[in-house]
């Protein structure tokens, strides 16, 4: 079965602060990896995608790794900010569809 | 410019009525989706179409109908709307190795 956990659920931290973000999947046969990030109430704005082949992918102050054999990525995120405070959700395509952790709750505190 | 735009964004309806949601697409992509985000968050798909066929179809009840009129549209119909159907229901379109694309979601009530 291919399901995909994030941890920590949910996490509070102060402004400027450097932090990571977890993604495991069972199922290591996967296409590709996408980051989105989720503000209450909207829809999902895409990250940073990985392609299966690549290691990393970096935009901006967000760096994501991805290691398939072991079935992990991280999302890092370098001097967190107040604006940065929302939900991140890992997505993980295996061919024709995206299986979705359950997201981490970002509060950036000023 | 709008990439995946659906109508309405919100849809507040009595049990028992069928409702329709738009999704179109204006990037060329050959494939479609709809995901639903239940009330924990949780997004998780229920239709995949590649150039107008159906290719996916996760356990969802037959009360849901995908329409492809063509590759830039996916639109979902659904009789006899039930209470659990209250969700947050996620257009998404994608080319290739390329991310999915996600439209803005309709927040569909169901009182």
């Amino acid at each position: 079965k291919q399901e995909v956990t994030q941890i920590p659920a949910a996490l509070s931290v102060p402004e400027g602060e450097n932090l990571v973000l977890n993604c495991s999947f069972t199922d290591s046969a996967i296409y590709n990896l996408q980051w989105f990030r989720q503000d209450p109430g909207k829809g999902l704005t895409s990250l940073l995608l990985i392609q299966s082949s690549q290691r990393e992918q970096t935009s901006g102050r967000l760096n994501a790794s991805l290691d398939k054999s072991s079935g992990r990525s991280t999302l890092y995120i370098a001097a967190s900010q107040p604006g940065d405070s929302a939900t991140y959700l890992c997505a993980v395509n295996y061919g024709n569809k995206l299986v979705f952790g359950a997201g981490t709750i970002l509060r950036v505190k000023s | 410019d709008t990439a995946v735009s659906q109508t309405p964004k919100y849809l507040v309806t009595q049990m028992g009525n069928d409702k329709s949601i738009k999704c179109e697409q204006n990037l060329g992509h050959d494939t479609m989706y709809w995901y639903k985000q239940d009330s924990k968050k949780f997004l998780k798909i229920m239709f995949s179409y590649n150039n107008k066929e159906l290719i996916i179809n996760e356990t969802v009840p037959n009360r849901f109908s995908p329409k492809s009129p063509d590759k830039a549209h996916l639109n979902l119909h659904i009789n006899s709307l039930e209470l659990g159907d209250s969700a947050v229901y996620f257009c998404a379109s994608r080319q290739g190795l390329h991310g999915h694309t996600f439209g803005s979601g309709t927040r569909l009530t169901v009182v």
